[in-house]
C-alpha cells in the first residue's frame, strides 16, 4: 500500500515565525487533504489539494503530485497554530485516504 | 449547520461489555467514515460507506467489531465484547464529495477496564 512520510516529526518555533510541513508518499495519488488536529483533539480539514497550490489566511499548500510531495508553509506562526499536521492520501475511484504521522507543531509565545 | 455530531464524547466501560459510539452526519453528505485513532497505530480507517452501503471494512479489527448506517443521516459503531486494547478515540467523518474533502466529529474516547 501507499506510505505516507511526513517531516519534521516535531517542530518548536517561536511566535511569528514561518514554517514548511512536508509529506512524501510512495505512490500516485488522486486525492490529498491537509488537516490540523488541535491540543483538545479536534481534528480540522486545512486543504483539499491533490495538485496545484492553494492559499487560506497564513496557511498555503503546494502539491506536486508528479514528484509525490505536498508542503504546507504556515507563516506569521500563533500560538493557536500548535497542534498535531497530517497529510492524508487517497487514489482514484476510492475515498479510502491514508493518513501520515504527522508533524507535531508547537509554538511559543 | 452543527457539523458531524459523534456521541459520547467520554464512554468508560468494563471489558466484556458492549459499547455503542453514535455519529450523525452533516445535511447533505452521503460518505461516512469510522477512523481510530492510538498512539501506536495513529489514524486507521476502520469502514466507509458511500450512500449508505459500506464499501469497504476491511479496516475493521475483527467480529467484535461492526457498523451500520440505518438511515442516510446516522451510524453506530459497536463493540462486542469489549477489550482493553480496544481503547482508544474513535471519530467518524463525512463527505458530500471528493473534492470537498472530509469533515471530522470531535471523537468518542473509549477506555475499557
Amino acid at each position: 500500500g501507499i506510505q505516507v512520510e511526513q517531516s519534521p516529526p516535531d517542530l518548536i518555533l517561536q511566535e511569528g515565525a514561518n514554517s514548511t510541513l512536508r509529506c512524501n508518499f510512495s505512490d500516485s495519488v488522486n486525492n490529498l487533504q491537509w488537516f490540523h488536529q488541535n491540543p483538545w483533539g479536534q481534528l480540522i480539514n486545512l486543504f483539499y489539494i491533490p495538485s496545484g497550490t492553494k492559499q487560506n489566511g497564513r496557511l498555503s499548500a503546494t502539491t506536486v503530485a508528479t514528484e509525490r510531495y505536498s508542503l504546507l508553509y504556515i507563516s506569521s506562526s500563533q500560538t493557536t497554530d500548535s497542534g498535531v499536521y497530517f497529510c492524508a492520501v487517497g487514489t482514484s475511484g476510492t475515498y479510502k485516504y491514508i493518513f501520515g504521522t504527522g508533524t507535531r507543531l508547537k509554538v511559543l509565545a | 449547520d452543527a457539523g458531524v455530531i459523534q456521541s459520547p464524547r467520554h464512554e468508560v466501560t468494563e471489558m466484556g461489555q458492549e459499547v455503542t459510539l453514535r455519529c450523525k452526519l452533516i445535511s447533505g453528505h452521503n460518505s461516512l467514515f469510522w477512523y481510530r485513532q492510538t498512539m501506536m497505530r495513529g489514524l486507521e480507517l476502520l469502514i466507509y460507506f458511500n450512500n449508505n452501503v459500506p464499501i469497504d471494512d476491511s479496516g475493521m479489527p475483527e467480529d467484535r467489531f461492526s457498523a451500520k448506517m440505518p438511515n442516510a443521516s446516522f451510524s453506530t459503531l459497536k463493540i462486542q465484547p469489549s477489550e482493553p486494547r480496544d481503547s482508544a478515540v474513535y471519530f467518524c467523518a463525512s463527505s458530500s464529495g471528493i473534492t470537498l474533502g472530509y469533515t471530522f466529529g470531535s471523537g468518542t474516547r473509549l477506555t475499557v477496564v
